[in-house]
């Protein structure tokens, strides 16, 4: 019973085309995020959704499209591959306010989306 | 000056010692501080949180926080080879963004 899914888990493909990944949480959490770890495992935060609103959007190219149908969903679109794209992307979601036991903004991880651009 | 900066690994201990990891922040309105732990090829996982001064333990691990030097750091004591995993030290001034930490990568030596 997974809590935070990410589909696909590995990507790869041709430079210059365009590729989504999904992302579903069942924890009844209220915020969802976009993450990108390189290969030296520097993890960045690239888009933040809150009940569907855009809440952090971090300087990433416009190539990358996120959406939030609703609370429990995020996807990535990204247009245009390039070869600096490859990378593992983590879906990750959390509750903004403190919650008993728990950290606000505490994060829980998808498995992660590895992409490999050629 | 990274936002969240992390003592430059890798850190091999043997097993039974203590391993201590150290985090600096540059954002004195942080608020909350996470310890994450990721083995290879794995996601992170939660292993301590922190938000008031002073320490906080949890079984083998200790976290401690000091902000007025914009300091955390984190104990494990008894190390076990299980331990050993990229350690990620991230920091929250809330509103849903925590910035990370390069990581310091551990090993526990049998």
């Amino acid at each position: 019973d997974t809590a935070v899914s990410q589909t696909p888990k590995y990507l790869v493909t041709q430079m210059g085309n365009d590729k989504s990944i999904k992302c579903e949480q069942n924890l009844g959490h209220d915020t969802m995020y976009w993450y990108k770890q390189d290969s030296k495992k520097f993890l960045k935060i690239m888009f933040s959704y809150n009940n569907k609103e855009l809440i952090i959007n971090e300087t990433v190219p416009n190539r990358f499209s996120p959406k939030s149908p609703d609370k429990a969903h995020l996807n990535l679109h990204i247009n245009s591959l390039e070869l600096g794209d490859s990378a593992v992307y983590f879906c990750a979601s959390s509750l903004l306010i403190r919650a008993s036991g728990r950290a606000p903004g505490e994060l829980f991880f998808g498995e992660g989306s590895r992409l490999t651009v050629l | 000056q990274k936002e969240v900066e992390q003592n430059s690994g890798p850190l091999s201990v043997p097993e039974g010692a203590i391993a201590s990891l150290n985090c600096t922040y540059s954002d004195r309105g942080s608020q909350s501080f996470f310890w994450y732990r990721q083995y290879s090829g794995k996601s992170p996982e939660l292993i301590m949180f922190i938000y008031s001064n002073g320490d906080k333990e949890d079984g083998r691990f200790t976290a401690q926080l000091n902000k007025a030097s914009q300091y955390v750091s984190l104990l494990i004591r008894d190390s076990q080879p299980s331990d050993s995993a990229t350690y990620l030290c991230a920091v929250s001034r809330g509103a849903g963004k925590s910035t990370f930490g390069d990581g310091t990568t551990l090993t526990v030596k049998p």
